[in-house]
């Protein structure tokens, strides 16, 4: 089956820890995203990717960091920089940008304490 | 600025009622619509699609959703809602290379 997967599931780290969320695909997306979910705040652009070896800063990038060294892979870092890390964190892909329609993961609920 | 707004926070329907949720956007050009639908804890999912032509639009689940140009909107519709139509429905407006921006999100609750 294609889709998009993110693991874990629920993650819990301690204050000052960085956190790596995984984020895989297998559409053969050039694109991939990475949200930021807060109650009532809807979704908010973390980074994005419209290639390998490339990505751009969305809205909210401060305390985040990316890589897209494969096509099929975003990894999300949530460095000890971000001061409110506890959020649901979604990834998505698309055939392009703009215009295409996203496909979502599962997402990842993270806990910081 | 690109910008989208979904002006109710929550909405209440009881089960059999008829559905509208509302959607306003703020862009240049004609833009790409979209509304998908999250269920708690879930990632979100396509529910319909407005790139061009006619201005209905038919989606999965019953949902169709209505493009007005002069009114800037894009709201989506069910005759008749179902208990486990209750979600969180978001609205996405994309355009061009530009990244896709997402409304805040209407709650949707279904009363027995």
């Amino acid at each position: 089956d294609g889709g998009i997967t993110q693991s874990p599931k629920y993650l819990f780290r301690k204050e000052g820890q960085n956190v790596t969320l995984s984020c895989e695909q297998n559409l053969n997306h050039d694109a991939m995203y990475w949200y930021r979910q807060d109650p009532g705040q809807g979704l908010r652009l973390i980074y994005y990717s419209q290639i390998v070896n490339d990505f751009q800063k969305g809205d909210i990038a401060e305390g985040y960091s990316v890589s897209r060294e494969k096509k099929e892979s975003f990894p999300l870092t949530v460095t000890s920089a971000q001061k409110n890390p506890t959020a649901f964190y979604l990834c998505a892909s698309s055939i392009g940008t703009g215009g295409d329609e996203q496909y979502f993961g599962p997402g990842t609920r993270l806990t910081v304490t | 600025a690109q910008s989208v707004t979904q002006p109710d926070i929550h909405i209440t329907v009881s089960e059999g009622a008829s559905l509208e949720l509302r959607c306003n956007y703020s862009y240049g050009a004609t833009p790409y619509l979209f509304w998908y639908v999250q269920s708690p804890g879930q990632g979100l999912q396509l529910l319909l699609k407005y790139f061009s032509g006619d201005t209905l639009v038919q989606g999965i689940k019953g949902f169709e959703a209505e493009f007005k140009r002069s009114q800037s909107s894009f709201n989506l519709r069910k005759p008749s809602v179902h208990w486990s139509d209750a979600a969180e429905y978001f609205c996405a407006v994309g355009e061009g290379n530009n990244d896709m921006r997402f409304g805040a999100g209407t709650r949707l609750t279904v009363k027995p």
